[in-house]
């Protein structure tokens, strides 16, 4: 059932320094890509999402880059900060298909 | 605004015994979502409900079902209970059919299996 790969499973960074997750998917008809940013005990929630129509997608310190030839799409985390630390999740989905499928998360540790 | 509340916490049971899970989805919500989510497979989609008909189903045997009430609230429950039924099980919702851009999950239940 696993159609998104999702990697790092774990990652370290100092404060001040960018965090990078990447997730590839299989389904070239996913057109929905989001990240969810867990924090323990709390569910998932959105965090920034792109569309297979641009490269880049910039929140804040948060930017999505998506490669559509490559399948391939990554959440860079710029000036990191401890409040950071939180497992990531990525997603993908076909529009108005429910069936969300979900990377394995990544657990983000950044260290003051 | 109150958002996605789900209960108990924590649930505890033994193997063969049948497990009962509720979700209240934001007010003005008429979809919801379950997904299990277990150590190291990240979210793994198992129902939704929207308007009171299950509208899709993830791949899990039968033992899981559940229903959605006139209130839109909805209860999951997973009979025969395995021990690889341990996990946290995270209801979602949403404004309408399919609106993905707008999910909202609960804190989830714990569910434990001895």
């Amino acid at each position: 059932q696993q159609q998104v790969k999702q990697s790092p499973q774990s990652l370290i960074v100092q404060k001040g320094g960018i965090s990078i997750i990447n997730c590839a998917y299989e389904n070239t008809a996913f057109d929905y890509f989001p990240w969810y940013q867990q924090f323990p005990g709390k569910g998932p929630a959105l965090l920034i999402a792109i569309r297979p129509d641009v490269s880049e997608k910039k929140e804040g310190r948060f930017t999505i880059s998506f490669n559509k030839s490559a399948k391939q799409f990554s959440l860079h985390i710029m000036d990191s900060q401890p409040g950071d630390s939180a497992t990531y999740f990525c997603a993908a989905s076909k529009e108005g298909f429910n069936d969300m499928r979900f990377g394995a998360g990544t657990r983000l540790t950044v260290k003051p | 605004e109150a958002g996605v509340t789900q209960s108990p916490t924590h649930l505890i049971k033994t193997r063969g015994q049948q497990a009962t899970l509720r979700c209240s989805p934001i007010s003005g919500h008429t979809s919801v979502y379950w997904y299990q989510q277990a150590l190291g497979l990240g979210l793994q989609f198992l129902l939704w409900y929207d308007e009171g008909e299950e509208r899709n189903r993830g791949n899990f045997p039968p033992r899981f079902s559940g229903r959605q009430f006139p209130n839109y609230s909805s209860e999951l429950n997973v009979n025969a209970l395995e021990l690889e039924d341990s996990a946290l099980y995270l209801c979602a919702s949403s404004l309408g059919t399919g609106d993905l851009e707008k999910l909202f999950f609960g804190s989830g239940t714990q569910l434990s299996v001895l």
